[in-house]
């Protein structure tokens, strides 16, 4: 079990400049979530997708950010015009289908570390 | 909305001996799950543990286990034999069924806990 990986690990850009995140899920897993974690803040939900349809989406992703999950395999979650409040640690979480007898558990990867100078 | 509060920003235990973190949190949902998460220093968050609400039994994972009170909304974390190893930021997560097919998390803003040797 590979478990979900993202790339980068940590990405420093300058303000307004465009950046894009990828994260690969656990193969079986057909539900993927991205999450925003600022520092001394617990993560705090960004978008879902089951299978390749992004079926919701947090107010905190505001019209700079896109995610997509083509072919319902691995995401990238692209921001547009960074601002130094984007500066963040950008978590994914993969869990099984939803009529699967395991509870719900995500898995998380190890998360992109952003910095906007 | 749900919120997670956890009220207890560090804390530290001395090797072996035992602490317990709280979190209480606020739904108007009856069915739903609560987790505790680790993230240790620069690595993945993982789970620790996780409670179903319609169980009234209290789970239990090795040296970890939780005293869920549905009423009171509370669930804390009591860590066992604690080990240096168990030193990370804990987090208390909820979750419930959104209805778009989001089964997503809401954070505490974690405790760091610190086991001394």
């Amino acid at each position: 079990d590979t478990g979900v990986s993202q790339d980068p690990r940590h990405k420093i850009t300058k303000r307004g400049q465009n950046v894009t995140f990828r994260c690969d899920p656990i193969s079986e897993h057909n539900r993927l979530y991205w999450y925003r974690q600022t520092l001394g803040q617990g993560p705090e939900f960004l978008t879902y997708f089951q299978n390749e349809a992004q079926l919701e989406k947090s107010r905190l992703l505001s019209d700079r950010f896109s995610a997509e999950r083509p072919k319902g395999s691995f995401s990238t979650l692209e921001i547009q015009r960074t601002e130094q409040g984007d500066s963040a640690m950008y978590l994914c979480a993969s869990s099984f289908p939803r009529d699967d007898p395991r509870p719900n558990e995500q898995f998380f990867g190890p998360g992109t570390r952003l910095t906007v100078l | 909305a749900q919120t997670v509060t956890q009220s207890q920003p560090e804390m530290s235990v001395q090797e072996a001996e035992t602490v317990t973190l709280s979190c209480t949190y606020d739904t108007s949902e009856n069915n739903y799950y609560l987790f505790w998460y680790k993230q240790p220093p620069s690595r993945q968050m993982i789970l620790v543990i996780r409670q179903e609400a319609y169980k009234q039994q209290n789970a239990t994972e090795n040296r970890f286990s939780v005293n869920f009170q549905k009423a009171a909304k509370s669930f804390s974390l009591k860590i066992s034999d604690s080990q240096l190893g168990d030193t990370a930021m804990y987090f208390c997560a909820f979750m419930s069924y959104s209805g778009a097919g989001s089964y997503q998390l809401t954070f505490g803003k974690g405790t760091k806990l610190s086991v001394i040797p």
